[in-house]
């Protein structure tokens, strides 16, 4: 069974940077065909898509937040990171970390999710 | 404005049936599969379709998947006030070399 656990701090100031980590346990964070990805949900509305890599390093960015976002994956430490830059209130959201399966595009596990504020 | 639409809302009575609808367009539903997840109050989102129609292990079989043209279709029947959640579609867009996510439709159990 796979587990995701998204960490990080819960509170980061506008224009600053968030960064987020994901640890992977009971599966390869290495096998090929796997994404591992980053959605957030904002207070009252629905999921967003935010992006993700494959191990092989492709990436992919929703293109909405494409030039703020960084992606990066730590085989070593069976991590996988998100950077947002210069956030603002609306950045504000739980965000989960997820593993997509490429060949048929469906996130099949998730992380529990971790809440960040984006205040002063 | 989410490039999936779904309605924002529906709500049946316990027992009874409900469809949720999902409307993309060919670079996304119309070539790729669709997947639906549900998101009880204060947890993740969890995984009920996949590939138009498969459900994953411990899903029962009151949930089912349905594709046609560039739109998909979740069904849930016995409905139970547990169903009481948010539910979205997702799936890959050709266009924005992105997934993408519907804004979600919340059902209600009456």
């Amino acid at each position: 069974q796979v587990q995701l656990q998204e960490s990080g701090p819960g509170l980061v100031k506008p224009s600053e940077t968030l960064s987020l980590t994901c640890t992977v346990s009971g599966g390869s964070i290495t096998s090929s065909g796997y994404f591992w990805g980053w959605i957030r949900l904002p207070p009252g509305k629905g999921l967003e898509w935010i992006g993700g890599l494959y191990y092989s390093g492709s990436t992919y960015h929703n293109p909405s937040l494409k030039s703020r976002v960084a992606v990066s994956i730590d085989t070593s430490k069976i991590q996988f990171s998100l950077e947002l830059s210069s956030v603002t209130a609306a950045d504000t959201a739980v965000y989960y970390c997820a593993r997509w399966v490429g060949a048929s595009g469906h996130f099949d596990y998730w992380g529990q999710g971790i809440l960040v504020t984006v205040s002063s | 404005q989410s490039v999936l639409t779904q309605p924002p809302s529906v709500s049946a009575a316990p027992g009874q049936k409900v469809t949720i609808s999902c409307s993309g367009s060919s670079s996304n539903i119309g070539s790729y599969s669709v997947s639906w997840y549900q998101q009880l109050p204060g947890t993740a989102p969890k995984l009920l379709i996949y590939e138009y129609n498969k459900r994953p292990s411990g899903i029962p079989d009151r949930f089912s998947g349905s594709k046609s043209g560039t739109s998909a279709t979740l069904g849930i029947t016995g409905l139970q006030t547990g169903d009481e959640a948010d539910y979205y579609c997702g799936a890959w867009d050709s266009s924005l070399s992105a997934g993408i996510f519907g804004g979600g439709t919340k059902l209600t159990v009456l």
